[in-house]
């Protein structure tokens, strides 16, 4: 069974203080770890997909980065508009069809401070 | 403007009563899904398609119903079997390519609350 798991559940930084959160994962042969930003009251907003160990993408503050067993989501210098819930997700490779499931975390609650 | 549009946004059911719950996607996508989502719990998958008039349980799938008849729409009907309906239902469709499927996107949600 896919298995995901965040951490910290709610981490509270203050403006400009720099630091990441982690999703480790277990998937019997990953296809794909995907990022997402959620507001609340709102449905999640697609970040990023991240396909093999070793590759990272980037976007504005934000940095993914991918190992076999977990996924960091590093935030640069945050600002208060940075402060949402950060979901991680895995896709596991498809065995006798293609597999669009996704397995979700929890969820890590980042509150930043002006 | 390309998206996915759920409604209503909020919904008010009875104890004992059906209620439907409408999820339309304008972005050719193939597959679509239906979560569940409840404070500290994460997204939860209820049913998926990933092709018209054929859909999946997901993991929390009864007391649920859902139909495919169309590729851009995937309503899904809460029915008096399901216990525990209060939640917010989060709607998502993605594109097939090749092989695989690429990343969802997400409605806005319906927040459904049993009185």
């Amino acid at each position: 069974e896919d298995q995901v798991t965040q951490s910290p559940e709610a981490l509270r930084l203050q403006e400009g203080e720099s630091s990441s959160l982690n999703c480790s994962y277990t998937v019997s042969g990953l296809r794909g770890l995907f990022w997402y930003r959620q507001d609340p009251g709102k449905g999640p907003e697609f970040l990023f997909t991240l396909y093999s160990a070793g590759e990272e993408k980037e976007k504005e503050r934000l940095k993914a980065t991918l190992t076999k067993k977990e996924s960091f989501l590093h935030i640069t210098a945050p600002k208060p508009e940075d402060s949402a819930t950060y979901l991680c997700a895995v896709q596991a490779q498809g065995g006798t069809g293609a597999n669009s499931k996704l397995t979700f975390g929890k969820g890590i609650t980042l509150s930043v401070r002006p | 403007d390309g998206g996915i549009t759920q409604s209503p946004k909020y919904l008010f059911r009875k104890e004992g009563q059906n209620v439907t719950l409408s999820c339309e996607q304008n972005l050719n996508h193939d597959a679509m899904y239906w979560y569940r989502q409840d404070p500290g719990q994460g997204l939860r998958l209820i049913y998926y398609s990933q092709i018209v008039n054929d859909f999946q349980k997901g993991d929390i799938a009864e007391g649920y119903s859902v139909s495919r008849e169309k590729k851009e729409s995937f309503p899904l009907t809460v029915t008096s079997a399901q216990k525990n309906p209060t939640a917010f239902y989060l709607c998502a469709s993605s594109m097939k390519t090749g092989w695989s499927y690429n990343e969802q996107f997400f409605g806005p949600g319906t927040r459904l609350t049993v009185l």
